[in-house]
């Protein structure tokens, strides 16, 4: 079945900088890639989406950038801050059915 | 605004009890309901999915079942728990008809001795 490869598994930042998420599929028919933030102890958040017809999706601080034909994307966090430190999870929607396929998620540290 | 509970929050069990664990959304009717779990320190797996009442879909198994009695409430059950049952155990919603926008409930912690 699909499988989403996701790296790092850890990332640590100076505050300020950027971090950068990166994730690749398999499955060329897959066509919606959400990215969700966890903070320990807590549920997945919805941070940012994008869908196979866009290449780039930016809301505030984070950008999603998405190569069909290389079947990667990823997640972009500018001017990070402490309050961003927490695991993300890239996933991918195979078929039509809702089935969300996740990474292994990516520990962001984000240090003062 | 939709609101969606899971109950309850957390739950100590011994091996080879009975589980039932719930989740209700509010302020969304007929929503795509999917139920998640999730190892500690690991990724999210789906578990089952269900487009309408009545109607679930297994997606892994893992000794578990579900059932969807009314249009806002997803019922996961098992008549007896494995150690490997623990986790987080977390209900999503959503409002798209293929799936996309899935919104996380604040999960169950389930611990089982």
């Amino acid at each position: 079945g699909e499988q989403v490869e996701q790296l790092p598994s850890i990332l640590r930042v100076q505050e300020g900088s950027s971090a950068s998420i990166n994730c690749s599929y398999e499955d060329s028919a897959s066509n919606y890639f959400p990215w969700y933030k966890q903070e320990p102890g807590e549920n997945p958040k919805l941070i940012i989406d994008i869908r196979s017809n866009m290449e780039r999706k930016q809301i505030q601080e984070l950008i999603v950038l998405l190569d069909k034909k290389a079947k990667r994307f990823s997640l972009h966090i500018t001017d990070t801050q402490p309050g961003d430190s927490a695991m993300y999870f890239c996933a991918v929607i195979t078929g039509n059915t809702g089935k969300l396929i996740f990474g292994l998620g990516t520990t962001l540290q984000v240090q003062p | 605004a939709q609101t969606i509970h899971q109950w309850p929050v957390a739950e100590i069990k011994a091996v080879g009890s009975p589980l039932s664990l719930g989740c209700t959304i509010k302020g969304k009717s007929s929503p795509n309901l999917y139920w998640y779990w999730q190892a500690t320190g690991g990724t999210l797996q789906q578990l089952f999915y269900s487009i309408t009442v009545g109607q679930v879909e297994s997606v892994v198994q893992l000794n578990l079942s579900a059932s969807r009695p009314k249009d806002d409430q997803f019922i996961l059950s098992t008549e007896k728990l494995l150690l490997s049952h623990s986790g987080f155990y977390l209900c999503a919603w959503s409002p798209d008809l293929w799936g996309a926008e899935q919104y996380f409930g604040p999960g169950t912690r389930l611990t089982v001795l």
